[in-house]
């Protein structure tokens, strides 16, 4: 099982929006809606920040969005601010043998 | 609060066998499923494999399955990872995560456990 494709960086100005994809295939993100997000800052154990999809956990800002078209999903910040700045990785139900899929990671950097 | 408290960094020789833990508190350990996260120096991370601690139900990803073993004491809410012998690239750090019955993602997440294998 490939991991699931995420452009390697992604950067924008505060107060921009900015979308990170993530591409898999149709055994693992096109059939299942149960993709979620998570951010990782540097030294840092990942957060929960999208779950099955779009659902934001308790907590977390409606900056952040998820949606999915395909078999491609899509992470959605709006209004960055430089507290964003970390890594984000994807990550999808794959079926019963393989369980789960992480993305390859983005990196996002707040100009 | 809930939390998952992971063992300590470990330095190992290439051989030597390893077992890591993750004890959870402020929830019913054995209604969540525990995972185990690879993530190599600089690298992205990498599903391992899970275990139900309520009847132990293990599942391992298959680039995992073989090279470690998951196990868990539900008598003292803890998660094992474990390596019977282990090589340079395993060298990593380790999450444990929590796994609702009902859901497909990871809403907790340990401190992280850093393994260093070397000679």
């Amino acid at each position: 099982q490939s991991a699931l494709t995420q452009p390697a960086s992604v950067s924008g100005s505060p107060g921009q929006s900015i979308t990170i994809s993530c591409t898999g295939t149709s055994s693992d993100v096109g059939s299942y809606n149960l993709v979620s997000w998570y951010q990782q800052h540097p030294g840092k154990a990942p957060k929960l920040m999208i779950y099955e999809g779009s659902k934001r956990p308790s907590g977390v800002s409606n900056r952040f969005s998820g949606s999915k078209s395909g078999n491609t999903a899509s992470l959605t910040i709006s209004g960055l601010q430089a507290e964003d700045e970390a890594d984000y990785y994807c990550c999808s139900y794959a079926g019963s043998s393989t369980n789960y899929v992480f993305g390859t990671g983005t990196k996002v950097t707040v100009l | 609060e809930v939390q998952l408290v992971q063992s300590g960094a470990e330095v190992k020789k290439p051989g030597e066998s390893l077992k890591i833990s993750c004890k959870g508190s402020g929830y019913s350990f054995t209604s969540y499923w525990i995972g185990w996260v690879r993530q190599m120096p600089g690298k992205g991370l990498e599903w391992m494999g899970i275990i139900y601690p309520g009847d132990s139900d293990t599942r391992y990803s298959p680039s995992f399955q073989g090279q470690v073993t998951i196990s868990a004491d539900k008598s003292i809410s803890t998660a094992y990872l474990q390596w019977s012998s282990l090589k340079a690239s395993d060298t990593a750090m380790y999450y444990c995560v929590r796994r609702p019955e009902d859901g497909d993602y990871f809403d907790y997440w340990g401190q992280g456990t850093l393994v260093t294998v070397s000679s």
